[in-house]
């Protein structure tokens, strides 16, 4: 089974440049997150979505930041224009919905450097 | 507000036993995670709680008491593989739903 994938695995901008990361998911996990990781941090989480709705975005810094799920499956994040406070790790995960338990399946991450 | 606090680093031997412990504040509490992340890698999902007690996976063993808001990851046999940063992470409902928040983590350094 293919995990989480990501991509890129890096990027370097310059600050009030855009730039965007995409996740695609385990297959068949409804459940989808962005966050968000600084170093020596734990991931703080973005916007959650359900299939293809945004049910959880209360942490995404909206006047920048945005995000879609086209068709419940890939998802795309987007920064736009970057800053240099948004250097970070950026995580997606996928979850089965089904069940209880709290596992999520987290992708490599794209490392953000904003110069 | 919703809390976690677990120590920044232990150290510890090889062949050795650890416990990394968390403590929680949080309102709507359904279960506490944890997670395994080696240095330029992706959290790794180990284990999960929502009842009281000890859940035992191969070397890795979790344990929550709800009435204490507080939970600890047991590694037995430490192996020099286990050094990386452990996460534990809270599963809450409130308004909104389901939210997951993580500690800022423990680096584990395993010593020979």
């Amino acid at each position: 089974e293919a995990g989480v994938v990501q991509s890129p695995r890096y990027k370097i901008i310059e600050k009030k440049q855009p730039v965007a990361f995409w996740c695609n998911p385990i297959s068949g996990h409804n459940t989808l997150y962005w966050y968000r990781q600084n170093l020596g941090q734990g991931p703080e989480l973005l916007i959650r979505y359900e299939n293809e709705e945004a049910v959880d975005d209360s942490q995404l810094p909206k006047d920048r930041f945005s995000a879609e799920r086209l068709k419940g499956v890939d998802s795309t994040l987007k920064i736009q224009p970057a800053e240099l406070g948004d250097s970070a790790v950026y995580l997606c995960a996928s979850r089965a919905s089904t069940g209880g338990k709290d596992e999520q399946y987290f992708g490599p991450g794209t490392r953000l450097t904003v110069t | 507000g919703q809390s976690l606090e677990q120590p920044s680093e232990v150290t510890a031997v090889e062949g050795a036993i650890v416990q990394i412990n968390c403590t929680y504040q949080t309102s709507g509490f359904y279960g506490l995670s944890w997670y395994q992340q080696h240095d330029g890698g992706a959290p790794t999902f180990l284990s999960y709680n929502a009842l009281d007690g000890l859940e035992e996976t191969g070397r890795f063993s979790s344990f929550l008491s709800r009435s204490d808001s507080y939970g600890y990851l047991l590694l037995q046999e430490l192996q020099m593989k286990d050094s990386a940063s452990y996460f534990c992470a809270v599963r809450a409902f409130n308004t909104g739903g389901f939210k997951t928040i993580f500690g800022a983590g423990t680096r584990l350094f395993v010593k020979a």
